[in-house]
């Protein structure tokens, strides 16, 4: 079956600091790869997507790659208490269908 | 990047009425929509996905029969909630799937929040 890991958390960062957060997937064949990010009571927002390895950045995020290690990151740079919500993993096998992890909710503390 | 729309963004409703939420793709066609639902700090769980002029694909657990799916153009599709209940009440969010310009990716609508009295 195919899995994809996040630690649920919370994880907490200071203000200003970098908040690193993790996935794993267990499809050694998955091509896409993407992060959203879901405020309480909200849809989730696409936040970055990822093919290639290595690092792929956007503003203050940078999402990293490592198909050998089957993992995907994203790190997000000075962060913000606005940036305190769950952030979604999500991959696609070979078929269009995106396998989603739980979510790793993040605090951002002023 | 690309819009989806979702109406009614909230709906009360009597137990055993029917409920229809329409998902709309304004700025791409949308060959697949996605529904979900989200129970209060759970997971996303894929209900059903649908596409553009077949039947859709329910996932395990998901009894087609009470949640209708609509897909009859490329940029709408509807979820239609039948003799809702109360443990039908939940977050109901639709997807949409762009494939143009080299990306596929998912797009969501804002979310429906179901409440069955």
């Amino acid at each position: 079956q195919k899995e994809v890991e996040q630690n649920s958390g919370p994880l907490s960062v200071p203000e200003g600091a970098i908040a690193s957060l993790n996935c794993t997937y267990s499809d050694r064949g998955s091509q896409s790869f993407f992060w959203y990010r879901q405020y309480s009571g909200k849809s989730p927002e696409l936040i970055m997507f990822i093919y290639s390895n290595g690092d792929k950045e956007d503003g203050r995020f940078t999402a990293q790659l490592n198909k050998a290690s089957q993992y995907v990151s994203l790190l997000i740079r000075d962060s913000q208490p606005s940036d305190s919500a769950t952030y979604l993993c999500a991959v696609r096998p070979s078929n269009y269908q995106l396998i989603w992890g739980a979510g790793t909710k993040l605090i951002i503390k002023p | 990047g690309a819009v989806v729309s979702q109406h009614p963004s909230r709906v009360i409703c009597k137990s055993g009425t029917s409920v229809k939420i329409e998902c709309r793709s304004l700025d791409f066609q949308a060959t697949t929509m996605f529904w979900y639902r989200q129970f209060p700090k759970k997971s996303l769980m894929l209900m059903a996905t649908s596409n553009e002029g077949s039947k859709a694909t329910y996932e395990q657990g998901v009894e087609k029969d009470k949640f209708l799916i609509n897909h009859a153009s490329l940029t709408l599709s509807t979820l239609t909630v039948t003799s809702a209940h109360p443990e039908d009440s939940s977050f109901y969010i639709c997807s949409a799937r762009d494939g143009s310009g080299g990306q596929d990716t998912q797009y969501f609508g804002p979310g429906t929040r179901l409440t069955v009295l």
